[in-house]
């Protein structure tokens, strides 16, 4: 059974450029995680999404990112106009439900803004 | 958001037992308590989560206060591949069920 699976692993992007960061989950997972780690702190929970619908967005900056956890295909996290602030590793995890179900995360996309 | 307090860092020498701290003040009485590790260059691994009763696993043990505001994480042999930074996450049951992750202890193992 694979793992929570993350691509591209590593994303260089120039100032105003897009990112966009891809998350599948575990097979029978339906529910998605975002995290933010900047160099040296912990996770910072972004959002969380089921399937075509999110959740909780709380901790998403109100410009510039958005994410989408469509009926098919893996979940995206997208930042437009990226700036060098963006820097950091995104971390995607999956659960099998809410409540107290483990989440299991992936090995995240490390994202360098030139 | 829900909080918990942990050292900056700790070490153990290779071998022994280690007890990382927890504490968890505002944890009210439905709510979980959550471990995970980071090891270098990786997302976080689950290691244990418990309620009231200390729990076990192949990974660590769970002891939890009577009172429920600290627990600790026990390995019971810390070997090198345990060197990581440890988190402990109070799982709040009243809204969404997301993760705050606090800074983490950094565990350093001595060969």
């Amino acid at each position: 059974n694979a793992g929570v699976m993350q691509n591209p692993r590593h994303l260089v992007r120039r100032r105003g450029q897009e990112a966009r960061l891809r998350c599948s989950p575990m097979k029978g997972h339906s529910h998605v995680y975002w995290y933010r780690q900047l160099p040296e702190e912990g996770l910072k929970f972004m959002v969380y999404l089921q399937k075509e619908n999110i959740i909780d967005e709380s901790g998403m900056p109100k410009e510039r990112f958005s994410a989408e956890f469509p009926k098919e295909g893996p979940s995206i996290l997208r930042i437009q106009q990226v700036v060098r602030g963006d820097s950091a590793a995104y971390f995607c995890a999956s659960s099998r439900g809410q409540g107290n179900n483990e989440q299991f995360f992936g090995p995240g996309t490390r994202l360098t803004v030139l | 958001d829900a909080k918990t307090t942990q050292p900056n860092s700790m070490e153990s020498n290779e071998e022994e037992p280690v007890h990382l701290p927890c504490n968890h003040s505002t944890i009210s009485g439905t709510d979980y308590i959550h471990w995970y590790r980071q090891l270098p260059s990786q997302g976080p691994e689950y290691v244990i989560h418990g309620l009231t009763s200390n729990v076990n696993n192949r990974m660590a043990s769970l002891a939890i206060a009577e009172d429920r505001k600290s627990s600790t994480l026990i390995l019971h042999r810390a070997t090198l591949r345990d060197a990581a930074v440890y988190y402990c996450i109070h799982l709040t049951t009243s809204g969404t069920y997301k993760y705050i992750f606090g800074t983490g202890t950094r565990l350093k193992v001595l060969a």
